[in-house]
């Protein structure tokens, strides 16, 4: 089945400045990796995916970059605001057992003011 | 329907009892999944279906754990004879199909076993 770990676990970072969270996946078949936010008290939430035939993607200031070769994948948000303050998980399929979603184990995310 | 809903959103029982959590996926979605998570915790996978059939039980963590989908659309997940470890929020998604399309998750159920 597929192994997905994601680090860090936790991240402070300024209003303003980039934050990075970065997952690695250990199925070589995995071909689609979203992303989540869990806002408190709610579901997750899916903000962006990258399917693997691409390299990178962008949605305004999201943006997953993937690397096939290494079996990572990284969430990168610009000029973080408050609002980007959540719990963020990443997900892959595994190939076995009808291709379930397996998360990583989140990163809380806080952006200070 | 606009998205998943799961029903009760909150559920407070008695150890030992037996409790039924609902989960109404996006109309049309093959694809359903049951995931549990504990406080601060991250998402364990419990359960898959692929329209009635459940291909992946393997995330069950006991046979006090059970779950059915009728109508390739509801699906209920019933946790027998429920004990502490059991308080969670349990969490439905459902997606258009397996290992590549969006899964959309459901606000969850909050079991709290007293």
């Amino acid at each position: 089945g597929e192994n997905v770990e994601q680090h860090p676990s936790t991240l402070s970072v300024q209003e303003g400045d980039s934050a990075v969270i970065k997952c690695t996946y250990s199925d070589s078949a995995s071909n689609y990796f979203p992303w989540y936010k869990q806002e408190l008290g709610k579901g997750p939430q899916l903000i962006i995916d990258i399917r693997s035939n691409v390299g990178e993607k962008k949605d305004q200031r999201i943006a997953v970059t993937l690397n096939k070769t290494a079996k990572h994948f990284s969430l990168h948000i610009t000029e973080t605001q408050p609002e980007d303050s959540a719990v963020y998980f990443c997900a892959a399929p595994s190939r076995g057992g009808g291709n379930k979603l397996t998360f990583g184990t989140g990163t809380q995310l806080k952006v200070e003011l | 329907g606009a998205g998943v809903s799961q029903s009760p959103s909150n559920k407070v029982t008695e150890k030992g009892k037996d409790v039924e959590l609902r989960c109404d996926p996006i109309s049309g979605h093959t694809a359903l999944y049951w995931y549990r998570q504990r406080l601060g915790q991250g998402l364990e996978f419990l359960i898959y279906f692929q329209g009635n059939s459940a291909p992946d039980k393997s995330g069950l963590p006991s046979d006090r754990f059970s779950a059915e989908r009728t109508g390739e659309s509801v699906s209920t997940l019933t946790i027998q004879r429920t004990q502490q470890e059991d308080s969670a929020v349990y969490l439905c998604a459902s997606s258009g199909s397996t290992g590549g399309t969006e899964a959309f998750f459901g606000q969850g159920t909050r079991l709290t076993v007293v």
